[in-house]
């Protein structure tokens, strides 16, 4: 199947200070990602949808001035947390959509897990 | 509201034997359906699909049925194995790019 990395796969940070996780897909094009929030033993919880070129959608609840996200290409996406603060620490996960030729699947990228002190 | 379930938090099965995974949803406009494998601290990794103008879907030990007048999907998983321990995820979506998740089946397979 397609391939979605993620960078970093861990990060910690001070209360008070920035966060940026990097997304891509690496052998195909994602005109559309989409970035996923999972606490522990719950399911993941979309919190946006990144389209290439336009701004994100945020799910209601989402902060949109918190979690800046940004698709600068077909290969990548990034989700800046600001201001970050320990109850921002999760596991954050990032997808790409890949749809065409009878395919519509979204590929998951190996998480980053967030610590914040 | 919870569109997507599974009422089976886990589920446990003896190695070489089949397992059954089961979610129901309430939204009929969904039109199709995902299963994801997904293990601690990873992200989750795809397994199969089916659309609904489908009702079952195949693809080596994995088979997914839908019935759509129960608003129910199922996976199987025949035979078992040890690696197949994992969390699973069934998701819908209705003709648009979001994902719906279910809460996730713990699945345990003994040796």
């Amino acid at each position: 199947g397609a391939v979605v990395s993620q960078h970093p796969s861990w990060v910690i940070c001070k209360s008070g200070t920035s966060v940026k996780i990097e997304c891509r897909s690496l052998d195909f094009q994602a005109t559309t990602m989409f970035w996923y929030r999972q606490f522990p033993k719950q399911s993941l919880m979309l919190m946006a949808t990144s389209n290439e070129g336009s701004k994100a959608t945020y799910e209601q609840g989402v902060e949109k001035d918190k979690f800046l996200i940004n698709h600068a290409s077909l290969t990548l996406s990034t989700l800046t947390v600001t201001s970050a603060h320990p109850e921002d620490s999760s596991f954050y996960i990032c997808s790409a959509r890949e749809f065409g030729s009878g395919t519509d699947t979204q590929y998951f990228g190996p998480g980053t897990r967030l610590t914040v002190l | 509201d919870q569109q997507v379930k599974q009422n089976s938090p886990s589920l446990s099965v003896q190695e070489g034997r089949i397992s059954i995974l089961n979610c129901d949803y309430t939204n009929s406009m969904f039109d199709y359906f995902l299963w994801y494998k997904k293990y601690p601290a990873e992200g989750p990794t795809f397994l199969i699909s089916i659309s609904s103008i489908k009702d079952k879907n195949e693809d080596g030990r994995f088979t997914v049925f839908l019935n759509k007048s129960a608003k129910h999907l199922s996976l199987h998983i025949v035979p078992s194995q040890p690696g197949d321990s994992a969390v699973y995820f069934c998701a819908a979506s209705n003709n648009t790019d979001k994902l719906i998740f279910g809460t996730g089946t713990r699945l345990q397979v003994f040796p």
